[in-house]
């Protein structure tokens, strides 16, 4: 069975103070890796797709990595509008839906 | 209206109300999906809808009832929910199928009494 495992469940960070999160994996083969950034009361917001280890993407204070276990966002200098819930998620190869992890809710306090 | 609407954006509801959830897309997708978020739990999809046609039902109870009359329209019907029902309930579509990215709304709260 496929599981996503995400970590910290909550990050408070100062404004300027660079992090990481967290997203582990077992995945019978990986077709991809997603992730998206849901603000309190909307849905999901797609980020990135990463497909293979080694592939790193990035979006403005965001960047993203793939090894053949885990995922890493990297929040660089945050400002306090990064505040959010960042979702990881995995789709296999031979499976149909994605399987998401429970979330890190990052705090960004200016 | 761009991207994925839906409506209504907050629901209350009683165990024996009988209510729908709309959703509607504006980004010429071929496959719509329902997922449910609870507190605390991951994303679970639901159902989900290529071209119109259900192809995928993950043992959701009866009590939720989809429905597809086009590739840009998608209900999920709700008659005689339980509290445990109560959650965020997700619309999102993507090109074909479940392997291509995907796009959700804003989401329905309910409340189920």
């Amino acid at each position: 069975e496929d599981q996503v495992t995400q970590s910290p469940e909550a990050l408070r960070l100062q404004e300027g103070e660079s992090s990481s999160l967290n997203c582990s994996y077992t995945v019978s083969g990986l077709r991809g890796l997603f992730w998206y950034r849901q603000d309190p009361g909307k849905g999901p917001e797609f980020l990135f797709t990463l497909y293979s280890a080694g592939e790193e993407k990035e979006k403005e204070r965001l960047k993203a990595t793939l090894t053949k276990k885990e995922s890493f966002l990297h929040i660089t200098a945050p400002k306090p509008e990064d505040s959010a819930t960042y979702l990881c998620a995995v789709q296999a190869l031979n499976a149909g839906k994605s399987t998401f992890g429970d979330g890190t809710t990052l705090t960004v306090k200016p | 209206e761009t991207g994925v609407t839906q409506t209504p954006r907050h629901l209350v509801m009683g165990m024996t109300n009988k209510k729908s959830l709309k959703c509607e897309q504006h980004l010429g997708h071929n496959a719509m999906y329902w997922y449910k978020q609870s507190a605390k739990k991951p994303l679970e999809l639901m159902f989900v809808y290529n071209f119109k046609e259900q192809t995928e039902n993950n043992s959701v109870p009866s009590r939720f009832s989809p429905e597809c009359p086009n590739s840009s329209h998608l209900f999920l019907h709700l008659h005689t929910l339980q509290p445990e029902d109560s959650a965020l309930y997700l619309c999102a579509s993507s090109q074909r199928d479940l392997t291509d990215t995907q796009y959700f709304g804003p989401g329905t709260r309910l409340t189920v009494l």
